[in-house]
C-alpha cells in the first residue's frame, strides 16, 4: 500500500523554537510538496522539490525552509516558530516531474499549534 | 485570482439526496483530483481524472477538458459522507487547490 507519512499528527511548540516537520514517501516519487491549510484560504503551497537537493519556493515561503537530502524524505523547517504559523501542514508527492498530478498522494496532515 | 473555483462553499443535504459539487479551473492541467478531508485533517484522494468520467461506489466524478470544469456527484448520500471535498489540479509542476466544499449530510 502506497504511503505518504508525516511524522506527527499533532504538535505543540513554543514561539521561537525551531520546528521540523518530516514527510516520507515510499513510492520513489520525484515531486514532493509542503502546503499549509487555513480556514477560508484553502491549501497554499509553501515549497516543493522535484529532485534530491532541489527546492522551489511556493506561494508563501517566508518563515520556512526545506531540506531534501534523500529522494524519499522532504522536511519542512520553521526556523523560529511564530503564532501565525499555527496551521495544518500537509505533505504530498507525485510521480513525474513536469506531469504533476499523475499518481499524487497526500499525507495525513500535521496540526501545529505555536503558543 | 484563484486558479481553481469550487461551488458551493457549504452544502447541507438530507440523507439519501443526490449531491453535486462543481469545480472550474483556469489553467491548463495534466490531471484533476477530488480529495476528501474528514474532521481531524487527513486527506484522501478520491479520484484522479484527465478525461471523461470515473465511478467508485456511490461517487462519480466527471471532467470536461474543453470547458475546464469538473463535477463530483454523490448518490444516495449518507451522514458518513460529511466532510470537506477539495478540487485540486496539477499544472505547471505544481498543484492548485479550490477552497473546498463543506458537506453535511443530516440523517
Amino acid at each position: 500500500d502506497v504511503k505518504v507519512t508525516q511524522s506527527s499528527r499533532y504538535l505543540v511548540k513554543r514561539t521561537g523554537e525551531k520546528v521540523f516537520l518530516e514527510c516520507v514517501q515510499d513510492m520513489d516519487h520525484e515531486n514532493m510538496f509542503w502546503y499549509r491549510q487555513d480556514p477560508g484560504l484553502g491549501l497554499r503551497l509553501i515549497y516543493f522539490s522535484y529532485d534530491v537537493k532541489m527546492k522551489e519556493k511556493g506561494d508563501i515561503p517566508e518563515g520556512y525552509s526545506v531540506s531534501r537530502e534523500k529522494k524519499e524524505r522532504f522536511s519542512l523547517i520553521l526556523e523560529s516558530a511564530s503564532t501565525n504559523q499555527t496551521s495544518m501542514y500537509l505533505c504530498a508527492s507525485s510521480l513525474l516531474s513536469g506531469v504533476t498530478g499523475l499518481g499524487a498522494f497526500f499525507g495525513q496532515g500535521t496540526r501545529l499549534t505555536v503558543v | 485570482k484563484n486558479e481553481v473555483e469550487q461551488s458551493p462553499q457549504n452544502l447541507t443535504a438530507q440523507e439519501g439526496e443526490f449531491i453535486t459539487i462543481n469545480c472550474s479551473y483556469s489553467v491548463g492541467i495534466s490531471a484533476l483530483h477530488w480529495l476528501q478531508q474528514h474532521p481531524g485533517g487527513g486527506i484522501v484522494s478520491l479520484f484522479m481524472l484527465s478525461s471523461g468520467k470515473k465511478k467508485h461506489g456511490r461517487l462519480i466524478a466527471t471532467i470536461n477538458i474543453q470547458e475546464k470544469h469538473s463535477s463530483l456527484h454523490i448518490t444516495a448520500s449518507h451522514p458518513r459522507d460529511s466532510a470537506v471535498y477539495i478540487c485540486a489540479v496539477g499544472a505547471r509542476n505544481q498543484f492548485y487547490f479550490g477552497t473546498g466544499t463543506s458537506l453535511t449530510v443530516i440523517p
